[in-house]
């Protein structure tokens, strides 16, 4: 069974700056079923990033995705006040079908 | 548009049962699998499982066998989530999910809160 763990917990950061949210993968997992979400109080989970890298609809280009093996990334390059929330990495393995969740990062404004 | 709506909150009382709807609309219920993510308060989210929307199959994720049951109707593009013996540890936000074919989870409902309480 696949473990992602997700670091740091918390990162405090001011807008404008750059944040880097890490997700490790406990063994290799392919990169087309790496998937990034954001969660604000209140609100459903939001996709940002498919297959590690490809951006959900609608998503701008300040996030960011990359990564392969076991060391996934998600990179804000600019933040911007709406961005501070959870956010978590998502596998799914497919023999089964699975999914696991990271635990989450939370972006806090510093 | 794609949307996934859930029905409202429950309060229950321990050793009652609950069950949760997610209608969804905008597109072909029957193309895309259904899965469901609980998030308990100030938790992170867990995935419990999914159900095939052509077959009516379940899958259930470790720690979520004995008293979930997932089901459709598929004549109102309704999945439900049952949940019969509620324990106080059952508290939480419930989601359907829409499940893309490489596992992302692309609409997602508005989420249920189902809170257990004598």
């Amino acid at each position: 069974e696949i473990v992602l763990t997700q670091s740091p917990g918390t990162l405090s950061l001011s807008p404008g700056e750059r944040a880097t949210l890490s997700c490790r993968a406990s063994q290799s997992v392919s990169s087309s079923y790496l998937a990034w979400y954001q969660q604000k109080p209140g609100q459903s989970p939001r996709p940002l990033i498919y297959g590690a890298s490809s951006r959900a609809t609608g998503i701008p280009d300040r996030f960011s995705g990359s990564g392969s093996g076991t060391d996934f990334t998600l990179t804000i390059s600019r933040l911007e006040p709406e961005d501070f929330a959870v956010y978590y990495c998502q596998h799914y393995g497919s023999s089964p079908p699975r999914i696991t969740f990271g635990q989450g990062t939370r972006l806090e404004i510093k | 548009q794609v949307q996934l709506v859930q029905s409202g909150s429950e309060l229950k009382k321990p050793g009652a049962s609950v069950k949760v709807s997610c209608k969804a609309s905008g597109y072909t219920f029957t193309d895309y699998a259904m899965n469901w993510v609980r998030q308990a308060p100030g938790q992170g989210l867990e995935w419990m499982g999914w159900i095939n929307i052509n077959t009516g199959n379940p899958t259930y994720a470790q720690g979520f066998t004995g008293h979930f049951v997932f089901s459709l109707d598929t004549s109102v593009s309704t999945a439900y989530l049952q949940i019969s013996s509620l324990q106080a540890d059952d508290t939480a936000v419930y989601y359907c999910a829409r499940r893309l074919g490489a596992g992302g989870l692309d609409f997602w409902g508005q989420g249920t809160l189902v809170t257990v309480s004598s």
